[in-house]
C-alpha cells in the first residue's frame, strides 16, 4: 500500500463543511483511495472511495485531482456526530501483496457545538 | 450479504491466563482475515493476517498467535497473557483481489489483563 500523510487532528464547527486532505505521493496506477471512519469502541468504517475526479455518496465527497498524489474527504455542513478519526488508505487488491492492510495515525476529527 | 462476528465482547483476564478470541465471517468464501489491535488512545495495529486456511502472517509476534482451522474462521490465542496485551482487539475481512481492497470490521474485543 502507498504511504499517506494526512494531519493529525483537525478541530470544527456544527454546521461547518470540512475537509480532511490526504498526501499520497507514491500512488501507484492500480491503486485506489478509500477513507474510513472509526468512533471509540468501534471498528473503522467504510466511508467512500474513489479512483480519480470526485465521488460523492450520503455520507461525503470524495475529491480527487488529475494527478492523483492526493485526494481530500470533503463532509457538508457537520454534526457533533461526525466527531471520529479519519483514515486515508490507498491500495488495490490485485496483488498478494494487497493483503496486508496496515492503518495510519488517521484525523481525529473533533466537532464543537 | 456478508457479516463478521467476533466474541467475545469484553473479558477482563489475569496476568499469565491463556487468551481465545473466535471470528467468523459469513456470506463470503475465501476472505483475507485480519486481527489489529488497539490500546487506548492509539491508532490500529496489525497483529495477523491470512489469506487461506492454514495461511498466517504475523506481524506482531511476541506472545499472541493466530489459527485459521477453517475458510471463514480466525482465532487470536495466546498462552500467557501480559499487562501490554490490554486492549481493543478487531477481526476484520476484505475480498482477495478486489479494486479498492475495502476493509470490514467486526464489532471489537475489550480486553483487561489485570
Amino acid at each position: 500500500l502507498a504511504k499517506t500523510t494526512q494531519p493529525i487532528s483537525m478541530d470544527s464547527y456544527e454546521g461547518q463543511e470540512v475537509n480532511i486532505t490526504c498526501s499520497h505521493n507514491n500512488i501507484a496506477t492500480n491503486d485506489y483511495i478509500t477513507w474510513y471512519q472509526q468512533f471509540p469502541s468501534q471498528g473503522p468504517r467504510f466511508i467512500i472511495q474513489g479512483y480519480k475526479t470526485k465521488v460523492t455518496n450520503e455520507v461525503a465527497s470524495l475529491f480527487i485531482p488529475a494527478d492523483r498524489k492526493s485526494s481530500t474527504l470533503s463532509l457538508p455542513r457537520v454534526s457533533l456526530s461526525d466527531t471520529a478519526v479519519y483514515y486515508c488508505l490507498v491500495g488495490d487488491g490485485l496483488y498478494s501483496s494487497a493483503s496486508k492492510i496496515i492503518f495510519g495515525s488517521g484525523t481525529r476529527l473533533s466537532i464543537r457545538p | 450479504s456478508q457479516t463478521i462476528h467476533q466474541w467475545p465482547a469484553t473479558l477482563v483476564q489475569p496476568v499469565g491466563s491463556p487468551l481465545s478470541l473466535e471470528c467468523t465471517v459469513e456470506g463470503t468464501s475465501n476472505p483475507n482475515l485480519y486481527w489489529y489491535r488497539q490500546a487506548a488512545g492509539r491508532g490500529l495495529q496489525l497483529l495477523f493476517y491470512s489469506v487461506g486456511i492454514g495461511q498466517i502472517s504475523s506481524e506482531v509476534p511476541q506472545n499472541l498467535s493466530a489459527s485459521r482451522p477453517q475458510d471463514r474462521q480466525f482465532i487470536l490465542s495466546s498462552k500467557k497473557l501480559l499487562l501490554s496485551d490490554s486492549g481493543f482487539y478487531l477481526c476484520a475481512w476484505s475480498v482477495p483481489g478486489a479494486y479498492g481492497n475495502t476493509i470490514y470490521f467486526g464489532e471489537g474485543s475489550w480486553l483487561t489483563v489485570v
